[in-house]
């Protein structure tokens, strides 16, 4: 079946530090990957998105490449800041579609001090 | 524009008692969810309507019904709260069936004692 499992948190790291959260997948054909962040007190948001092999998703200073040979849609940034601290979800849309599209992982919650 | 509504924000329930969730959108969106979010456990999709007048079971649909009302609004029932369904409760919408990007409401944190 198509699942996703991303590294447990919590992550804490000092401003400016590099910043990388492990995602890996399981899906069958060639499913579309996702970043989704979740500020506290809120919804999700889209953080960024990649459609197929070796793309490269990126917004606000995060990105994230689709590989495909290791299975894995990994998220990094630079230089994280406070306004970071959230909890991120990665996510896959099964080729085709399927019940509600996205299946999600468990969360990493991240936190950057000043 | 509000995006996705959602009421009430916090609930408390006792055992057997029933209650409705509402979700609204503004953005004329096709397609509308409904996750709980647990911890440790991510999103979890309980009913989704991939268009106005029909609605499908997800992941985890026992315990609840869902009324798709009209194009904007989305309706999440239980009929017997238990203390299992303590969680926070998500709607989402989006453009179109298979549209990769979903808008989420604020949550609602719903507490069964």
């Amino acid at each position: 079946g198509n699942s996703v499992t991303q590294m447990e948190g919590p992550v804490t790291l000092s401003e400016e530090a590099f910043l990388t959260i492990n995602c890996t997948y399981t899906a069958t054909g060639y499913p579309s990957l996702f970043w989704y962040v979740q500020y506290p007190g809120e919804g999700l948001q889209l953080l960024l998105k990649a459609t197929k092999a070796d793309d490269k998703g990126s917004n606000k200073g995060f990105e994230a490449t689709y590989r495909k040979e290791t299975t894995s849609f990994h998220l990094e940034k630079g230089s994280v800041q406070v306004s970071d601290s959230a909890v991120y979800f990665c996510a896959l849309c099964p080729y085709g579609g399927s019940q509600g599209n996205l299946i999600f992982g468990k969360g990493t919650k991240l936190s950057v001090k000043p | 524009n509000a995006g996705v509504t959602q009421t009430p924000k916090f609930q408390v329930l006792k055992t057997g008692q029933s209650m409705t969730l509402q979700c609204a959108q503004d953005m004329n969106h096709n397609s509308m969810y409904w996750y709980r979010q647990d911890p440790g456990m991510g999103l979890r999709l309980i009913y989704y309507s991939a268009s106005e007048g029909t609605t499908d079971k997800g992941e985890v649909p026992n315990g609840y019904n869902v009324s798709r009302l009209n194009k904007r609004e989305f309706s999440l029932r239980l009929e017997s709260a238990a203390p299992s369904q303590t969680s926070v409760y998500f709607c989402a919408s989006s453009e179109a069936w298979g549209s990769y990007e979903q808008y989420f409401g604020p949550g609602t944190r719903l507490t069964v004692t």
